[in-house]
């Protein structure tokens, strides 16, 4: 069973820096594609970015709202993906999930952490 | 990027009544290469992650029961749920992955009437 944990969620302040850690179990990690999705209370979902595998290329792509601020990357020896987040603002809070959103090929098997809530407040 | 609109933003439902849900894409995202429509439906309640329902547009995820259903092709997409049961309360999303970036439907919050 695939297993993904996130944690780093904290409350910090505007302008402040935060690394959230995903942690992936009962998958081969090393070829997975693995995203960041995010959900400020009481919204919808966003998505934030993705990290392909480094055999696929290793190409990191973000989303319009966290690009330039927001960094992507992964320890494939210790199966995890991280998300470093600077400058954050008041709009950032939320719950930040990671995910293997499927792929075009994939017959579903999609996973989901239970995601970490990061707290931007003054 | 690719909008997703979903309709409506909430709707409620008898329990054992049909409950519909629309997605429009504001491009296509199916690909004639493949013949596949590449946009997923999920079902979220509070406190939980989003749990995959749909993906191909049409095809059930392993272990969701029959009664949750979707259809449509190149932009204009629904999922339906044939005979509302108690635990179907929920939120919907629809997702497309034709593309990055990936994009979401705002939800539309299902309960009962």
């Amino acid at each position: 069973e695939v297993q993904l944990v996130e944690s780093g969620g904290d409350l910090v302040k505007p302008g402040e820096s935060l690394r959230l850690s995903c942690a992936a179990s009962g998958l081969n990690f090393v070829y997975a594609w693995v995203h960041w999705v995010r959900q400020a209370p009481g919204k919808g979902l966003e998505w934030i970015g993705r990290s392909k595998s480094k055999s696929d290329g290793g190409a990191i792509d973000y989303g319009a709202p966290v690009k330039g601020r927001f960094t992507i990357s992964r320890d494939d020896s210790r199966n995890t993906l991280y998300l470093q987040m600077n400058s954050l603002k008041t709009e950032d809070t939320g719950v930040y999930f990671c995910t293997t959103l499927l792929r075009w090929e994939h017959p579903g098997g999609e996973s989901w952490g239970q995601g970490t809530l990061v707290t931007v407040s003054p | 990027d690719i909008v997703m609109t979903q309709s409506p933003d909430s709707l409620a439902v008898s329990l054992g009544e049909r409950a519909t849900i629309n997605c429009k894409s504001s491009q296509s995202v199916f690909h004639s290469r493949t013949n596949k429509n590449y946009l997923t439906w999920y079902q979220q309640k509070p406190g939980q992650p989003p749990k995959l329902l749909i993906y191909w547009a049409s095809t059930r995820e392993s272990g969701v029961p029959d009664r949750f259903s979707g259809s449509g092709s190149g932009t204009d997409f629904t999922l339906t749920i044939s005979g509302l049961q108690a635990e179907d309360v929920a939120v919907y999303f629809c997702q497309q992955y034709l593309s990055d970036p990936r994009t979401f439907g705002q939800g539309t919050k299902v309960g009962i009437k």
